[in-house]
């Protein structure tokens, strides 16, 4: 069965550290995976995207995720955190008619 | 461009009461999405439509309808609602169905059902 799961439901980091949020999918194909980012009270908003292309992708604001088969692993990261990327995080499994989310990483950012 | 437009914003409403969420895109997209979010859970799919004219059931489709009479319209339904219901719902769409396509979100429907 497809699925995705965000290993940490709260990450707190200081402005100007590096940011890991991590991300394991279970798929039994080779998966679609994206990143989106919620502010408060807003829609998602796409972050960046793996689709089998090449397996360092780099999305906006400076984030980027390595997919590795090997790990099932799909992290994002981000060399230093700025305070307006305090936000929640989804990691996303697409799929055709499987469109999986996971449970969300919320992300504080201290001065 | 509006991109996804949801209606209404908020709503309180009380249980047993039918209710219509409103969606619509400007995209031209073919497959559209309802979901909802709750704390811990995450967004959660109810129902999504690959094309104007077909729908299908996600993962908690239980107490909801839509229908895709068009391309641009995606309306979902409670017809009798339940405080388990309170949520906040997302219509989401994409230019193709299948596992290669952005989804665009709208800002969403707070609905509280008492």
């Amino acid at each position: 069965a497809q699925s995705v799961t965000q290993l940490d439901s709260h990450v707190s980091v200081s402005e100007g550290t590096p940011v890991l949020l991590r991300c394991n999918y279970s798929s039994s194909y080779s998966p679609s995976l994206f990143w989106y980012v919620q502010h408060p009270n807003k829609g998602l908003q796409l972050l960046l995207k793996y689709t089998s292309a090449a397996t360092l992708v780099k999305g906006i604001n400076g984030f980027e995720a390595e997919f590795k088969k090997s790990e099932t692993s799909f992290h994002l990261t981000k060399p230093s955190a700025h305070m307006s990327d305090a936000a929640e995080y989804f990691c996303f499994s697409g799929g055709y008619n499987k469109l999986i989310f996971g449970a969300g990483t919320r992300l504080a950012v201290h001065p | 461009i509006a991109g996804i437009t949801q209606a209404p914003t908020s709503q309180i409403l009380a249980a047993g009461r039918r209710m219509t969420l409103r969606c619509t895109q400007d995209m031209r997209h073919n497959a559209m999405y309802w979901y909802r979010q709750d704390l811990g859970l995450g967004l959660r799919l109810i129902h999504y439509s690959n094309t104007a004219g077909t729908t299908g059931k996600g993962e908690v489709p239980d107490g909801y309808s839509v229908s895709r009479a068009n391309t641009d319209d995606f309306p979902l339904t409670l017809a009798s609602a339940v405080p388990s219901q309170t949520s906040v719902y997302f219509c989401a769409s994409s230019e193709l169905a299948g596992n290669t396509g952005e989804l665009f979100f709208g800002e969403g429907s707070r609905l509280t059902v008492l």
